[in-house]
This record gives C-alpha cells, structure tokens and sequence, in this order.
C-alpha cells in the first residue's frame, strides 16, 4: 500500500522569504502522479502543483516549485517570496491512476507567514 | 455549477441520529470522490464513485456508512446512528477523468456529534 508522509508538522516563514516543505512517500509503482494541495481556513482543498512520476524535470507554477527525487522518493515543496496568502495548511499527496485516481494524503504541514 | 458544491456547510446532531451530507459536483465530472478529515489531520479516503457505480468503497470506517450517486451527479453520503468519533468535516471531490485528473474539492462539510 502506498503511503506519504510529512515530517514536518507546523512551520514558519518570514514574509518574502523561502521555505521548503517536506515530503516522502512510499510506492512499488513506477507510474504515478504526486501533487502538493493548500488548505487555507475556507477549507477548501486548492490545487498547488502537481508532478508526473516520469517526468525528470520539477514542475513549477510561479512562486512554486518542487523537487522531485524519484529514487529516494522525495517530492518537497519550496515557495519562494512567501506572502501573507500562503499561510494555509499543505498537503502532499500521491495518485496512482490505476487504482481509481484516488489521492492519498499526508498529515498536512501547516504553514505560517510572518509580516 | 461552478464548482463542487456541498451542504450542509456544518451539521450538529445527537449521539445516535442519522446524517445526511449533500455532495454537487462540477458538472460533466463523471469521477468524485468522499473524504473524512479529522481535526487537525490529513483527508482520508471514503469512497470513489464512477458515474453511478462505487467500484472502491475500500475507506468505508463501518458498516453506518453509505454513500449513493444517481444521474451520475449528486451523491450523498449517509452516517448512520452517529457516534462521537464520526465528527469530523466531510469533504467530497470530483474530476473529469480518474487516471490522473485534477480533483476538485468542495468546502465541506463539518459534522459534529454530540
């Protein structure tokens, strides 16, 4: 069964500044997806970023960025120039889209952003 | 509609009483998904519907949990005779393929059992 795992339960970050957020994961796959959600208090899941497994190159989208060690089956978040919005609770989570497309998350790391 | 809707946003009830919790998804959107996230921790997965049919309700906690979906639209999720142990918020996704589609949340559903 694949698993995900985030070490880091809560983190902080100085407006403008970067932080790196850390996930493992744990799979006999070799085809799958990975993606980092962001919570924010709504509730309401957002989607960040997301990496195909075969893909050697790290996804970004903006401020967003990972780095994707498929070896040592490491998928971390950095979000540079960190604003005030991006305080929220992130989840790292795994599909393998054989088996339904379901997600399966890690316990959140929730991040705050100092002004 | 726009987005994934669901209601109630939150639900108080009594040990024992049956719930219902409403799931509308993006229209077009034959995959979705219920999760249960308890306070503080990560999404756990419920239950996939495709279309109208469930092939993995593998998350089910027990046996006072169901879910339906029909037009392959609406679903809902029903907990019956609630314990205290099944607060949580209730979160229902959906997407427009399941093999690596984005998922879509709603905002939830908070259930709290007295």
């Amino acid at each position: 069964a694949q698993t995900v795992t985030q070490s880091q339960p809560e983190m902080s970050v100085q407006e403008a500044e970067t932080v790196t957020l850390s996930c493992t994961y744990d799979t006999s796959e070799n085809n799958y997806y990975l993606f980092w959600y962001k919570q924010p208090p709504s509730r309401q899941m957002i989607l960040v970023i997301r990496q195909e497994a075969y893909k050697q190159q790290n996804a970004t989208e903006n401020r967003f960025s990972v780095n994707f060690q498929k070896a040592a089956k490491s998928f971390s978040l950095k979000i540079s120039d960190s604003q005030l919005g991006d305080t929220a609770m992130y989840f790292c989570a795994f599909m393998n889209p054989g088996n339904t497309g379901k997600l399966i998350f890690g316990q959140g790391t929730t991040l705050q952003v100092k002004p | 509609g726009a987005g994934v809707s669901q209601s109630p946003s939150n639900k108080v009830t009594e040990k024992g009483k049956d719930v219902e919790l409403r799931c509308d998804p993006i229209s077009g959107h034959t995959a979705l998904y219920w999760y249960r996230q308890s306070l503080g921790q990560g999404l756990e997965f419920l239950i996939y519907f495709q279309g109208n049919s469930a092939p993995d309700k593998s998350g089910l906690p027990s046996d006072r949990f169901s879910a339906e979906r029909t037009g392959g639209s609406v679903s809902t999720l029903t907990i019956q005779r609630t314990q205290q142990e099944d607060s949580a918020v209730y979160l229902c996704a959906s997407s427009l393929a399941a093999a690596g589609g984005e998922l879509f949340f709603g905002e939830g559903s908070r259930l709290t059992v007295l």
